[in-house]
């Protein structure tokens, strides 16, 4: 089954971008059954959808997040990646990549979830 | 934005009784081709979300059969009909009808 790691920095300083990558094992990102995603959960919060891309580079974001995320992906890597640009405190929150099935549209395999704080 | 809500927010169950959760979505998830694009998952406490259910009622790999959902157009809901101690965390409901997806508040399930 695939297997999703987050890594990438756990502090970012206000007004830097966040990025971070999602490696993917037991499948490869070029497959055309999936959508690969980002959902992000603040604190003792809920969750939220960040956006997803799929293999060929089409992208779709939440037009909450969507003048500052970009999401992209490396299939020579089998990896993708998510930038988030400007942050801001309220950005702290736990991200998770998730690949999404298409057809039917919903997230099957997540990761553990990577912390990254907003602060100076 | 088609918006989520769950309730209860707080289920206390006692070990071997039913728990039920309602999902209503403020715009019908019946798609043209026949699915609702209704799934659950389950945030046990320290880790990451785990399907339960996708597109209403169907159980996701693994997922006890203790476990079963329903509904149609706007009215979801989750049930357990035998609750144990291993059921406890936040259930979430989540909608991928369409762009922006979006999640319920979510259930926080504990044991009395």
């Amino acid at each position: 089954q695939v297997q999703l790691q987050e890594s990438g920095p756990g502090l970012v300083k206000p007004s830097e971008t966040l990025s971070l990558t999602c490696s993917v094992s037991g499948g490869s990102v070029s497959s055309g059954d999936y959508y690969w995603s980002w959902i992000r959960q603040p604190p003792g919060k809920g969750l939220e959808w960040i956006g997803y891309i799929y293999y060929s580079g089409s992208a779709n974001y939440n037009p909450s997040l969507k003048s500052r995320v970009t999401i992209s992906v490396d299939t020579s890597k089998n990896q993708f990646s998510l930038k988030l640009s400007s942050v801001i405190a309220a950005d702290t929150a736990v991200y998770y990549c998730a690949s999404l099935r298409g057809s039917y549209w919903y997230f099957d395999f997540w990761g553990r979830g990577t912390l990254v704080t907003v602060s100076s | 934005d088609i918006v989520m809500t769950q309730s209860p927010l707080s289920l206390p169950v006692t070990p071997g009784e039913p728990a039920s959760i309602s999902c209503r979505s403020s715009q019908s998830l019946l798609h043209s081709i026949g699915y609702n694009y209704l799934h659950w998952y389950l945030q046990k406490p320290g880790q990451s979300p785990q399907l339960l259910i996708y597109l209403v009622s169907n159980r996701a790999s693994g997922v006890p059969d203790r476990f079963s959902g329903s509904g149609s157009g706007t009215d979801f809901t989750l049930k357990i009909s035998t609750v144990e101690a291993e059921d406890v965390g936040i259930y979430y409901c989540m909608q991928t009808l369409q762009t922006p997806y979006t999640f319920g508040q979510g259930t926080k399930l504990e044991i009395k």
